[in-house]
């Protein structure tokens, strides 16, 4: 079981928008930073989110994170079928001295 | 464009030490940004980080594994290693290496993994 709790699945029309949530603690998301990734079946994950809200060179705009207290989120704006994916969320837990991952969250563009 | 790879045995005996490593190409593991990850994933699970290891030597492990792993680093081959003992058929999952950055900002600990292995799937079988 995850220490960074997130949905196990949304879905969303194309065109729209979608946010995923991740829930964890003061000891990973309250006080250090999140990072995001996404993988497709059969490939290594991408990182598209780090420090929170900065997008790697190459990740467009319609993806932004945000975090508020131990709670973080990534939206996607602009839905397409290409974005159906796991994400998961990913934080240094400095209680623990470990990397935690979310549970992942697959996405589903209707 | 940072390069990792990962090799070893893809069948491992139950109660036998699993042992992999990763090549890095265009980027020292000497380089003090960064720390160097192991990344597990379970047929059809989630990621799972399994721990890492800064230039110094000095490593972090998944609390969970901490009794059977070991993490180490050669700087002269540029790679890093990981062995896993006494595995069962709970290890069987595609192992992935890959690059996290320490700190972002001068801030917290970052550990955004920017760089990633292909993965090496290793099954715990007799």
């Amino acid at each position: 079981q995850s220490v960074l709790t997130q949905p196990p699945s949304v879905s969303a029309a194309p065109g729209q928008k979608v946010t995923i949530s991740c829930s964890g603690g003061s000891f990973n998301i309250g006080n250090n930073y999140v990072s995001w990734y996404q993988q497709f079946p059969g490939t290594a994950p991408k990182l598209l989110i780090y420090a929170n809200n900065r997008r790697p060179s190459g990740i467009p705009d319609r993806f932004s994170g945000s975090k508020s207290g131990t709670s973080a989120t990534l939206g996607i704006t602009g839905l397409q079928t290409g974005d159906e994916a796991d994400y998961y969320c990913g934080a240094w837990d400095s209680s623990l001295t470990a990397m935690l991952f979310g549970g992942g969250t697959n996405l589903t563009v209707l | 464009q940072v390069q990792l790879q990962e090799s070893g045995p893809g069948l491992v005996k139950p109660s036998q030490t699993l042992a992999l490593t990763c090549s890095v190409s265009d980027d020292s593991i000497s380089n003090s940004d960064y720390y160097w990850s192991w990344v597990r994933q379970r047929p059809g699970k989630g990621l799972e980080w399994v721990g890492n290891i800064y230039y110094r030597g000095r490593a972090n492990y998944n609390p969970s594994l901490k009794s059977r792993i070991s993490i180490s680093l050669d700087t002269s081959k540029n790679q890093l290693s990981l062995d896993l003992g006494s595995v069962t058929a709970a290890d069987t999952a595609l192992y992935y290496c890959a690059r996290a950055l320490r700190f972002c900002n001068g801030g917290p600990p970052c550990l955004s993994h920017d760089y990633w292995g292909q993965g090496t799937l290793v099954t715990v079988s007799s």
